[in-house]
């Protein structure tokens, strides 16, 4: 069976911190996806990406391919920084999306 | 921001009522998906669309029915509702090796 597995579940940390979620996936993808999604919200992608690293503002997103973990990364964490975040693989010839359970980030001022 | 949007964003309804929630897209994108969110799943895949009358099963199908006569519009309809369908449902569109876009959720109670 193709999973997503996501590391951690839950993370609370001061503002200001460096934050840290891991995504590990089990065969080859044609992608990778990062998600965003605030409390009671709808679901924003902030990242797609099939190799090396993309950058948006204080969030950084990482992927090697060949041990099949991706990572999102959060420098000087904010209080708005808080939600879940969620990634989602798309394995190759298929156009359907596999997701993690996410991980539920609180960012304490 | 993709223009999806979903209707209703909320809806209570009773035990073995039919309801249908409805998925817009202005994007012209052949792919849209439906997905239930419940606590400990993440997002699970209800029914899925590539194009015009073309649908297929999810991996939690079962009690759900979708229909797509138009390119923009997905619809996802619970025959006869029941307490296990309370979820949090989304439409998306794209995806692989695409950019996803989801619309903003329904919150659907079953009482």
């Amino acid at each position: 069976k193709n999973e997503v597995e996501q590391s951690p579940q839950n993370l609370t940390a001061q503002e200001g911190e460096f934050i840290t979620i891991n995504c590990s996936y089990s065969v080859g993808i044609s992608a990778l996806h990062w998600l965003q999604q605030h409390p009671g919200g709808g679901i924003v992608s902030l990242f797609m990406l099939s190799s090396g690293k993309k950058k948006h503002g204080r969030l950084i997103a990482t992927i090697n391919i060949q041990e099949k973990h991706s990572s999102l990364h959060i420098t000087a964490s904010h209080p708005r920084d808080s939600a879940v975040y969620i990634c989602a693989v798309a394995y190759f010839g298929n156009e359907k999306l596999t997701f993690g359970t996410g991980t539920r980030l609180t960012i304490i001022p | 921001d993709a223009g999806i949007t979903q209707s209703p964003r909320h809806k209570v309804t009773e035990t073995g009522t039919p309801v249908t929630l409805r998925c817009h897209q202005t994007e012209n994108h052949r792919y849209m998906y439906w997905y239930r969110q419940d606590p400990g799943h993440g997002l699970r895949l209800i029914h899925y669309s590539y194009g015009v009358k073309d649908t297929d099963k999810g991996e939690v199908s079962d009690g759900y029915s979708v229909s797509r006569s138009k390119t923009e519009d997905f619809l996802l309809t619970l025959e006869s509702a029941t307490s296990s369908q309370t979820s949090v449902y989304f439409c998306a569109i794209s995806a692989g090796a695409l950019e996803a876009f989801f619309g903003q959720g329904t919150r659907l109670t079953v009482v």
